[in-house]
């Protein structure tokens, strides 16, 4: 799996849309860029992945850049609930261990 | 659906003692993964099994950790003797993937270990 890079915080106010960059510049053609976050004293919980196009789901938006060094997650409306340490994946198909890495801590604030 | 099942939620033991945590994976699910996390090495992967079947157990720390998967609705990991430094938060998870496609992973709420 490539090796990926987060900043190790972040905070977001309340209602504003979180951006949460990720760098993996070493990323090779078949690999995945999968998002998972973990709120305090729970199991992982998969957000969103993408291979090269942008993304959209219920939770989050994935844009990942046209040469696939980094990508940013986006979560539009940030709420109380979405205070979480964000893990940045990049995995290749076919492979099943998941190297989940330090994160980012967002914290969203009142 | 009742997502991953894990049990106990929390354990805690004394050293040398055996620990058995159970999981029941989603149902459908053909892919079952055993996580350990610390405060110092994070998430780490232990062991998986497709099909029922280990497929990679290279995580597994020591001898002292076995897991097995009887039934693809059931699997276990014991630690025989448990230590202080097995202390941690163990979390099961399963996927509907297979050997040739990478799939999302559903995360059990863990149990939380302490060995004395």
């Amino acid at each position: 799996d490539a090796k990926t890079t987060q900043p190790p915080s972040m905070d977001c106010a309340e209602g504003r849309a979180a951006n949460l960059p990720c760098n993996h510049s070493t990323i090779s053609g078949n690999e995945y860029v999968y998002w998972y976050r973990q709120i305090h004293s729970q199991g992982p919980q998969y957000i969103i992945h993408g291979l090269k196009n942008n993304e959209t789901n219920e939770m989050a938006s994935l844009i990942i850049t046209e040469d696939r060094k980094s990508s940013t997650l986006i979560l539009p409306h940030a709420t109380l609930r979405d205070t979480a340490v964000y893990y940045c994946i990049a995995t290749q198909t076919g492979a099943n261990n998941l190297f989940f890495g330090t994160g980012t801590r967002l914290t969203v604030i009142p | 659906d009742a997502g991953v099942i894990q049990s106990p939620r929390h354990e805690v033991t004394e050293m040398g003692q055996e620990v058995t945590l159970r999981c029941k994976p989603i149902s459908g699910h053909n892919s079952l993964f055993w996580y350990r996390q610390t405060m110092m090495r994070g998430l780490e992967l232990l062991i998986y099994f497709n099909n029922n079947v280990p497929i990679d157990d290279s995580g597994m720390p020591e001898d002292r950790f076995s897991a097995k998967m009887p039934n693809a609705s059931f699997s276990t990991l014991k630690i025989q003797p448990s230590e202080p430094r097995d202390s941690a938060v163990y979390f099961c998870a399963s996927s509907q993937g297979h050997l040739a496609l990478r799939d999302t992973q559903y995360f059990g709420p863990g149990t939380r270990l302490t060995v004395l």
